[in-house]
């Protein structure tokens, strides 16, 4: 089967860092994205990774280590509008295609 | 200048009806996804249309049918509609081997 597994919750102190975790396990893999979402809202695309590697963006950051099939979104510098809920994905391939595969969700809440 | 849109963004209706979501992306893209995310927030892909060709079709009943007269458009039309057809459903588009998608705001359907 394929699973994507992430914590379903984590709290942190607005001005800190959070970490997010995602291990996967899929038939075939290309990358594994990051998206936010808050509250009512829709997904937004936050940071893709193909390779090995630390990827930034701003206050983000996204990791990825293929041969632990692991990994993670770092937010530095936490603010309040951080709060929101945040998504692995797997892009994966799929007959003569690909797809991608969400995780559950992590629910990210920011306390001042 | 909105990338995806969706209509209606909300939808009641009662058990058994037939109804009709409908997307478009002003993007370019050549590939559009159905996503249903569930009360727990849980986002699966549905359907994906990739040149007017259906390249992913989930386990999904086959009361679901999308539709797709043009590549900047995908509807999904819902028959006989039954109480765990509740959720809100959102529409992606991508170009093909991009990693990131762009989502619309979701369109959010109670069964009666």
């Amino acid at each position: 089967g394929q699973s994507l597994e992430q914590p379903s919750e984590v709290t942190a102190v607005e001005g800190a860092i959070v970490q997010i975790n995602c291990t996967y396990q899929t038939s075939g893999f290309y990358g594994l994205s990051w998206y936010q979402q808050h509250d009512g809202g829709a997904p937004t695309f936050l940071s893709y990774n193909g390779l090995d590697g630390l990827e930034e963006t701003g206050r983000f950051s996204s990791f990825l280590s293929r041969s632990d099939s692991y990994g993670y979104l770092l937010l530095q510098e936490l603010q309040m509008k951080d709060s929101a809920s945040y998504f692995c994905a797997v892009r994966a391939p799929m007959n003569r295609d690909d797809k991608i595969i969400f995780g559950k969700g992590t629910r990210l809440h920011i306390l001042p | 200048d909105t990338a995806v849109s969706q209509t209606p963004k909300y939808l009641v209706t009662q058990m058994g009806n037939d109804k009709s979501i409908k997307c478009e992306q002003n993007l370019g893209h050549d590939t559009m996804y159905w996503y249903k995310q569930d009360s727990k927030k849980f986002l699966k892909i549905m359907f994906s249309y990739n040149n007017k060709e259906l390249i992913i079709n989930e386990t999904v009943p086959n009361r679901f049918s999308p539709k797709s007269p043009d590549k900047a458009h995908l509807n999904l039309h819902i028959n006989s509609l039954e109480l765990g057809d509740s959720a809100v459903y959102f529409c992606a588009s991508s170009q093909r081997l991009v990693n990131e998608q762009f989502f619309g705001p979701g369109t959010r359907l109670t069964v009666l």
